[in-house]
């Protein structure tokens, strides 16, 4: 099975500032189809998951463009530009390039200094 | 506008069964693969299981494979977890997400809470 990993586990950011965070899977995520299913989700406090980024580097409907995805095989990374205060949450990477298995991982907890 | 409503949770003794639903609404329910993924009490998100748009295909985690069943009546618009022999692990909040492209899980409810306890 597909093992996710994302670094750091937590991170503290100041108002405007970039922040990055890293997701490494044990496999390529790069399908046969020539697209790569890597995903990139945010929790926010008491909400449910919502979708920012698809296959890679693709943003979801609405999703402000301060967000950014990049990344390919087995090393993936998501950036916030400028951190706004509405940022905080728990970031997660996921891949689903076996339609019959997906995988999260652990999370990135973000917070404001 | 997509939504999806849960229901079904509770507080449930180990080796006991439940069943949750999911009532979607906003989109052509029949054309789309649904998840369940589910999330223990201060931990990260675990996928669950995911069915076919027309109930061909399902998949299961291996942590509840043979134990939970997904299905769905595309007729009413909902989509069912049958939970079997549920142990104390199983305890989590659990969602169900709608399978947008390529079965990405892109909207998600707002959960139902299963508590196993004796």
């Amino acid at each position: 099975d597909i093992v996710m990993t994302q670094t750091p586990l937590s991170l503290s950011v100041t108002p405007g500032q970039p922040a990055s965070i890293s997701c490494k899977s044990s496999q390529s995520l790069l399908y046969s189809d020539g697209k790569t299913y890597l995903y990139w989700y945010l929790q926010k406090p008491g909400q449910s998951p919502q979708l920012l980024i698809y296959e890679v580097s693709k943003r979801f409907s609405g999703v402000p463009d301060r967000f950014s995805g990049s990344g390919s095989g087995t090393d993936f990374t998501l950036k916030i530009s400028r951190v706004e205060a509405e940022d905080v949450g728990v970031y997660y990477c996921m891949q689903s390039i076996q339609l019959s298995l997906f995988t999260f991982g652990p999370g990135t907890k973000v917070d404001i200094k | 506008q997509v939504q999806l409503v849960e229901s079904g949770g509770g507080v449930v003794q180990p080796g006991r069964s439940l069943t949750l639903s999911c009532a979607a609404s906003g989109f052509t329910f029949g054309s789309y693969a649904m998840h369940w993924v589910r999330q223990a009490p201060g931990k990260g998100l675990e996928w669950v299981a995911i069915i076919w748009y027309d109930g061909s295909n399902k998949y299961y985690a291996d942590s509840v494979k043979g134990r939970f069943t997904i299905s769905r009546d595309n007729s009413e618009s909902t989509v069912y977890l049958q939970m079997n022999s549920l142990r104390g692990e199983d305890t989590a909040l659990y969602y169900c997400a709608r399978g947008g492209v390529s079965a990405r899980p892109d909207y998600w409810g707002q959960g139902t809470l299963v508590t196993v306890s004796s």
